[in-house]
């Protein structure tokens, strides 16, 4: 099946402009994570989403960034007022979380990553 | 602070031998550890983990190893291709997959397969 998808591949906005990026998981995966990648760095954990329980913003960078979930599926993050630290790359993952935690289910599946570039 | 650090950033080995990559954690409640692999303009995507419980995990050419007392682990790739050149992610979590706390990833190593 297909996997994780997202949208836009690329984006190149102007300092305080709104930038929206999407996300698509594999269908059937009830959690889905938001991670960013700044340049050298590691994969910085942003937010989490389980079916549709409210997530834990507190991994968010700043006031500007939001994310939401509808129906628990599609996923949208929300950069408001870009700044040029913002510029990153911005990964989506999920994974299929059955219950009782059964090992080797869990394994986050990432998708290519939206490449923001604030100039 | 760095609580999962990839001291080295890149790693070459010849076609053919053993490449060993580290990882070091600091944080104590990490029972979860995972290596991704990343190839350029895609995602990471998932090669082998390890729980706390155990010290090994093989799984083909690639076996990790848990040092707990330590807090370090170590990917093991023999005998090392050239298609294993890529970027290699280490990464913890309290709770198996993730969680409401995601992965903490390290930094990654370039490793770098010469023929």
């Amino acid at each position: 099946g297909a996997g994780v998808s997202q949208s836009p591949s690329n984006k190149v906005t102007e300092k305080g402009k709104d930038v929206e990026l999407r996300c698509d998981p594999i269908s059937g995966h009830t959690a889905l994570y938001w991670y960013r990648q700044s340049l050298g760095q590691g994969l910085e954990f942003l937010i989490y989403f389980q079916g549709n329980s409210a997530p834990d913003k507190s991994g968010l960078p700043s006031d500007r960034f939001s994310a939401e979930r509808t129906g628990g599926s599609v996923s949208t993050l929300t950069i408001q007022r870009t700044q040029q630290e913002d510029s990153a790359v911005y990964l989506c993952a999920s994974s299929l979380i059955l219950a009782g935690g059964i090992s080797g289910t869990d394994t986050q599946y990432f998708g290519p990553g939206t490449r923001l570039t604030v100039l | 602070d760095q609580q999962v650090k990839q001291n080295s950033p890149s790693l070459s080995v010849q076609e053919g031998r053993i490449s060993i990559l580290n990882c070091d954690y600091t944080n104590s409640m990490f029972d979860y550890f995972l290596w991704y692999k990343k190839y350029p303009a895609e995602g990471p995507t998932f090669l082998i983990s390890i729980s706390s419980i155990k010290d090994k995990n093989e799984d083909g050419r690639f076996t990790v190893f848990l040092n707990k007392s330590a807090k370090h682990l170590s990917l093991h790739i023999v005998p090392s291709q050239p298609g294993d050149s890529a970027v290699y992610f280490c990464a913890a979590s309290t709770q198996e997959g993730g969680g409401a706390d995601g992965l903490t990833f390290g930094k990654g190593t370039h490793l770098i397969i010469q023929p």
